[in-house]
């Protein structure tokens, strides 16, 4: 089965930037995707098919996918970003997460 | 406003079966794939399972495989998942995702519904 490795956790300081890897075999030629997840609440969705945003979504998340490694940055991160990020992929029709990466913003 | 909204969790021992069910609002059903996803106490999310737009396709995480059965019906814009042979592992928050080609990603998330399987 297809995996996806992501550092458990990242810690960064207001304002500072937030970059999230994700390593899989060959990860960029599949699409990847983001997902965050706050305390106690579903997740959603911020980054789809390597770098495009959904509506709603600020322009301080974008996203980069080459080689191995998939990247989440966040610009400008803010207390409300502190939460769970998980990586995602499709591979033959499977959809593997990453273990997710604990964000904390202080 | 599209709404999922998952139901049929509860307490079961193991061995024993549980059926969960997801209904969905507010957007065509039957244009996206919808899948499954469950995370266990405290840990990350896991995919479990798939199925296409007809129910003709269907993919499963091999640790279930065999056990639970994905199915849908587009006449009631719901989504079912069959759960068999329910150990200990299985325990978790189940979410029904919704994904669309245009995308490859979970659009749209449920709330959850929590499966406990214990003695």
């Amino acid at each position: 089965s297809y995996e996806l490795t992501q550092p458990p956790s990242l810690s960064v300081s207001p304002g500072q930037t937030a970059s999230i890897t994700c390593s899989g075999d060959k990860l960029g030629n599949k699409y990847a995707c983001w997902y965050q997840q706050k305390s106690g609440q579903s997740p959603v969705l911020v980054i789809y098919q390597d770098t495009k945003r959904p509506s709603g979504i600020p322009e301080r998340f974008s996203g980069s996918n080459s080689g191995n490694t998939a990247t989440l940055i966040i610009s400008g991160a803010q207390a409300m970003d502190e939460a769970d990020y998980y990586c995602q992929a499709w591979d033959s029709s499977t959809a593997p997460f990453g273990g997710g990466t604990k964000l904390t913003v202080l | 406003e599209v709404q999922l909204v998952e139901s049929g969790g509860g307490l079961v021992q193991p061995g024993g079966s549980l059926r969960l069910s997801c209904a969905v609002s507010g957007f065509t059903f039957t244009t996206y794939w919808m899948s499954w996803v469950r995370q266990a106490p405290g840990k990350g999310l896991e995919w479990v399972a798939n199925i296409n737009q007809d129910g003709s396709e269907k993919y499963y995480v091999d640790s279930v495989k065999g056990r639970f059965t994905i199915s849908r019906d587009n006449a009631k814009n719901s989504l079912d998942l069959q759960m068999n042979s329910l150990r200990a592992e299985d325990t978790a928050l189940y979410y029904c995702a919704t994904h669309s080609s245009s995308s490859l990603a979970f659009d749209y998330w449920g709330q959850g519904t929590l499966v406990t399987v214990s003695s």
